[in-house]
């Protein structure tokens, strides 16, 4: 089993639409988690970062976690093309050590 | 946020030579900064733990004699990939980690360098 894993995709919607990405980590003691957004060929870029059990929202982004599920969710309300792109889920346990899933591909559609 | 610098942002280098890449925090103190590689299509694979003024901490199966890291202040780590192959050849990602406003690790969040893209013929 992967220490964090992310839902396969690639996941298309169309421009407008709410977008669903997905990830589940097997370490418990896991304390920091991240979503970060890669275009090709470009180093990452963090986006959203959660802590604490519930929703977390910037702008159209939200971020939810669910720490006795070991689940935590990223929704893009009214995707854009823009926001077309692999989008990474990072778990860690301390300072600034991260594991990261293999990624989700979204393609926004306009 | 916080500016983390990498360069080269890409080389090309003969095969046995060594290449050499520099990560720095330009706005902040690093204490600690980290090494990734990610091949196409993969994700990041963390290859080493960098930590100023001391030796750095390797991931498993990565090997130490062929990935040197100094981190010899708080501002600049490097990466020489010696004896390079082209199975080396790979995107080399450097993080930095700012303490969060409230000191407490948990706020910690890594910032990330441009990344440099090593090709290896």
């Amino acid at each position: 089993q992967k220490e964090v894993e992310q839902n396969s995709g690639p996941l298309s919607v169309p421009e407008g639409a709410i977008a669903s990405l997905n990830c589940t980590y097997s370490d418990r003691g896991s304390q920091s988690f991240f979503w970060y957004r890669q275009y090709s060929g470009k180093s990452p870029e963090l986006i959203m970062s959660i802590y604490s059990n519930g929703d977390k929202e910037d702008g159209r982004f939200t971020a939810q976690l669910n720490k006795a599920s070991q689940y935590v969710s990223l929704l893009i309300r009214d995707s854009q093309p823009s926001d077309s792109a692999t989008y990474l889920c990072a778990v860690s346990p301390n300072a600034g050590k991260s594991t990261f899933g293999d990624g989700t591909t979204l393609t926004v559609k306009p | 946020g916080a500016v983390v610098s990498q360069h080269p942002s890409w080389v090309i280098c003969k095969s046995g030579t060594s290449v050499k890449i520099e990560c720095r925090s330009l706005d902040f103190q690093a204490t600690t900064m980290f090494w990734y590689r990610q091949f196409p299509k993969q994700s990041l694979m963390l290859m080493a733990t960098s930590n100023e003024g001391s030796k750095a901490t390797y991931e498993q199966g990565v090997e130490k004699d062929k990935f040197l890291i100094n981190h010899a202040s708080l501002t600049l780590s490097t990466l020489t990939v010696t004896s390079a192959h082209p199975e080396d050849s790979s995107f080399y990602i450097c993080s930095a980690t700012k303490w969060g406003a409230q000191g407490r690790y948990r706020d910690t969040e890594a910032f990330f360098g441009q990344g440099t893209r090593l090709t290896v013929v």
